[in-house]
């Protein structure tokens, strides 16, 4: 079975641009979940959805949003890109919301100039 | 405010000696502590976890274990071996709603042979 997809792996923008960064859940699993990872950081939450629906969000600002696809994919988009939005964007799919078995993917590094 | 603190950023050990990994958190609300495993150019593996109501969890090299009174949490990895050498993360999350992973800045181990 396929692990958590997310794309693109790398990419580079530059301030003031507005990123989408994708995955795709384990097949079977319902929730996806946004991380931020910050370098010499731990990941931070950013979002989680269930069933298209959002059912948290972290201390972000509203540049950030996300929705969930029908199929259980998901979209992450940040606006106005600053420089401080460099990080690894991880994702992190479950199957039902309030439980803890997350899976990671790999993680887009974004890298804002 | 960081509610899990790993104050420690880096250990090494010598290979089959036995890894303490430390952490310590501020909330009294957390349900589940959690320690994930990374990898350079992967995203968090899940590792072992112990929930709020045990003080031990055992799985095969590693053992977790949590002292409450003091908001306390220690991974021992016993015998050490090279490929553990990687970051470790130690998390926790609450139940239902508050199921979003808090996670510390992570621990790089370093297994000598």
């Amino acid at each position: 079975d396929a692990g958590v997809t997310q794309s693109p792996t790398h990419l580079i923008k530059t301030r003031g641009q507005h990123v989408t960064l994708r995955c795709s859940p384990i097949s079977g699993h319902k929730s996806v979940s946004w991380y931020q990872q910050v370098l010499g950081q731990g990941p931070q939450f950013i979002f989680q959805y269930y069933e298209k629906e959002e059912r948290g969000r972290g201390n972000f600002p509203d540049r950030f949003s996300a929705r969930q696809f029908p199929n259980y994919s998901s979209e992450l988009n940040v606006n106005a890109l600053l420089l401080g939005d460099s990080a690894l964007y991880l994702c992190a799919s479950s199957r039902e919301t309030g439980i803890w078995g997350y899976t990671f993917g790999s993680g887009t590094r974004l890298t804002v100039v | 405010d960081q509610q899990v603190k790993q104050n420690s950023p880096s250990l090494s050990v010598q290979e089959g000696r036995i890894s303490i990994l430390n952490c310590d958190y501020t909330n009294s609300m957390f349900d589940y502590f959690l320690w994930y495993k990374k990898y350079p150019a992967e995203g968090p593996t899940f590792l072992i976890s112990i929930s709020s109501i045990k003080d031990k969890n055992e799985d095969g090299r590693f053992t977790v274990f949590l002292n409450k009174s003091a908001k306390h949490l220690s991974l021992h990895i016993v015998p050490s071996q090279p490929g553990d050498s990687a970051v470790y993360f130690c998390a926790a999350s609450g139940l239902g709603a508050n199921s979003k992973l808090t996670f510390g800045k992570g621990i790089t181990l370093s297994v000598r042979p």
